[in-house]
């Protein structure tokens, strides 16, 4: 199993600013992953983290508003720009490797946009 | 597009009786599925991954079935305790990324 650690772990933050989250996992994985979750909703993918190259965004995301890094195997930093109180959410990043392809995830950090 | 629906949207049961939680979806040529746990506040734990060419798997007081030609998983939960109390969610994986059900939140009244 990856152990994933998120940094910050919350943060409250003004509207028409950006954050930057950073996951970090304890060994290499193939994939990493950014989800958001919405006050009382479920999960939804943001975007796959590609290792040396750009990211690849689910419908409704763009680069724009989320860049994502990936500089190696097991780092992964997400932003959030320009915000909004629409932005207030938990970010979760995740990773997953080996055969089994079983995803583990961080903490997540919860934003809140004033 | 992956659609995941989970039954019920939320559980109370007394100590000591056992858990049925349902997971549906739409597309079955999943990699996996997997069952998670969700804390208020925190984040996912992996409780147990099916392949797909498993039928279920177990773990200690936990058990999850799957049926790909019908779409369905169900998550079995023996003897409950308050500790159990907590919204599980499933999520289906098609190339490699996870679609997630709402969940289902449990309370296991001591």
């Amino acid at each position: 199993s990856a152990v994933i650690s998120q940094k910050p772990s919350r943060d409250i933050c003004q509207r028409g600013t950006s954050l930057t989250i950073q996951c970090q996992v304890d060994s290499q994985v193939t994939m990493m992953f950014w989800y958001r979750q919405q006050p009382g909703q479920s999960l939804t993918l943001i975007a796959t983290a590609n290792q040396g190259s750009e990211a690849t965004y689910e419908s409704g995301f763009v680069i724009d508003k989320f860049p994502i890094s990936r500089p190696n195997l097991t780092f992964s930093t997400l932003t959030v720009s320009n915000m909004s109180p629409e932005d207030s959410s938990i970010y979760l990043c995740s990773a997953t490797g080996g055969s089994s392809y079983e995803q583990y995830f961080g903490p997540g950090t919860r934003l809140t946009v004033t | 597009k992956q659609e995941v629906t989970q039954i019920p949207a939320a559980l109370s049961v007394p100590e000591g009786e056992n858990l049925v939680l349902n997971c549906s979806f739409t597309d079955s040529a999943i990699y996996n599925l997997q069952w998670f746990r969700q804390d208020p506040g925190k984040g996912l734990t992996s409780l147990l991954l099916i392949q797909s060419s498993q039928r279920e798997q177990t773990s200690g007081r936990l058990n999850a079935s799957l049926d790909k030609s019908s779409g369905r998983s169900t998550l079995y939960i023996a003897a409950s305790q308050p500790g159990d109390s907590a919204t599980y969610l499933c999520a289906a994986s098609n190339d490699y990324k996870l679609s997630f059900g709402a969940g289902t939140t449990v309370t296991v009244r001591a």
